[in-house]
Parts: structure tokens; sequence; C-alpha cells
């Protein structure tokens, strides 16, 4: 079955650091991705997006390419701020029809002044 | 639009007892979905409806949970009799399957005594 594999967190940055979180997924054919995020006490929110092989998916600074070839959609981010403290989730949805999200196990994220 | 609404934010409740969540979706989505997040499982579907047909509740964890959804504008997740492993953060989600997108709702946190 599908299933998506994130690095483990927490990560810990300075503010204005570079962030990389990576995510690997295994699916058959051309699953849409995604990134959502969590912030304390809220649900998940959508982050961005990308329905096809070398979209990029990109919202509030953050940037995340689909490469089909490593099966990777891994989340960028040139300089982080104390706001982007939560927790981030990779995921995927096979196209065709509406079916049922695969979530990754989340990565936490934490800025530091 | 309101959101997805979450009733009651906050529950606390003792072992054995009967517990009701409930869920307001978006209006116009055809699609809801319950989760259940915790630490050591992360964020786990439980069942999803389309068009307030149940259509896949393989993970329903025992014969204790049950979830209705009688009309488009409400669904509810009931556990009886509750455990303390029952404790979690349970969200509902709703998704327009034009779009595709998931609108989480703020969660409701059991906890059971």
């Amino acid at each position: 079955g599908d299933s998506v594999t994130q690095m483990e967190g927490p990560v810990t940055l300075s503010e204005e650091a570079f962030l990389t979180i990576n995510c690997t997924y295994t699916a058959t054919g051309y699953p849409s991705l995604f990134w959502y995020v969590q912030y304390p006490g809220e649900g998940l929110q959508l982050l961005l997006k990308a329905t096809k092989a070398d979209d990029k998916g990109s919202n509030k600074g953050f940037e995340a390419t689909y490469r089909k070839e490593t099966t990777s959609f891994h989340l960028e981010k040139g300089s982080v701020q104390v706001s982007d403290s939560a927790v981030y989730f990779c995921a995927l949805s096979q196209a065709g029809g509406y079916q049922k999200v695969t979530f990754g196990t989340g990565t936490k994220l934490q800025v530091i002044p | 639009d309101a959101g997805v609404i979450q009733s009651p934010r906050h529950e606390v409740t003792e072992m054995g007892q009967e517990v009701t969540l409930r869920c307001k979706p978006i209006s116009g989505h055809d699609y809801l979905f319950w989760y259940r997040q915790t630490m050591m499982r992360g964020l786990e579907l439980l069942i999803y409806f389309n068009n307030n047909v149940p259509i896949d509740d393989s993970g329903m964890p025992e014969d204790r949970f049950s979830a209705k959804m009688p009309n488009a504008s409400f669904s509810t997740l009931k556990i009886q009799p509750s455990e303390p492993r029952d404790s979690a953060v349970y969200f509902c989600a709703s998704v327009d399957s034009v779009y595709n997108e998931q609108f989480f709702g703020p969660g409701t946190r059991l906890t059971v005594l």
C-alpha cells in the first residue's frame, strides 16, 4: 500500500536559518503530494501541494518539488521565523477520483530566536 | 464560511461512560473524515463518508466506536463504553472532491480517566 516517510524530529533551528524537512513516498501511479502544517492546539491545514512530476508547490516562503525519479517531496524554506514553529506532515493522495490521504508521522520544528 | 466546527473542544469523562463527539463540515463538501491523533500512533484515519454514506471504517479500532452522518451538515463519533486508552485528540475533516483539499476542524481533546 501507499506510505509516506518523513525525517524524525524534532528539528531545532535558529531564526533565519535554512530549513529542509525530508519526505519520501511509496505509491503506485502518480499521486498528488501535500505538506500540511499543524500549529499548537489546532487542526492540520494545507500548506502547499503538487499534483504532477516536477511541479513545485509554494506558500508562505515554503517550497517543495515533486520528484518522481527519487519519489521525494522535500520541504524547504530559506529563512525560518519563530512563528514557523509547528508540526509538518507530508502526505499523498491517489489521483483518478478522490481517495483518502496517507499522512506521514509528522516532523516537529522548533525555531528559537 | 466558519470552517469545520467540532464540539466539544475538550471532554473529560470517566471510564465506562458514553462519549459523543460532533462535527459540522463545510457546506457543500462531499467527504467527511474522522481522525484520531496520539503521541504514540500519530494521526490515524478512523472512518470516512462520501455524501453521508460510510465508505471505509477499517480504521475504527473496535466495536465500541461508531460513527454516523445523518445529513450533509452533521456527523457524530460515539465511544461506548470509553476506556483510558481512548484518550486522544479527535479531528474531523471535510473535503470538496473537486479541489481535493482536506479542511480540518480544531479537534476535540478527549481525556478518559
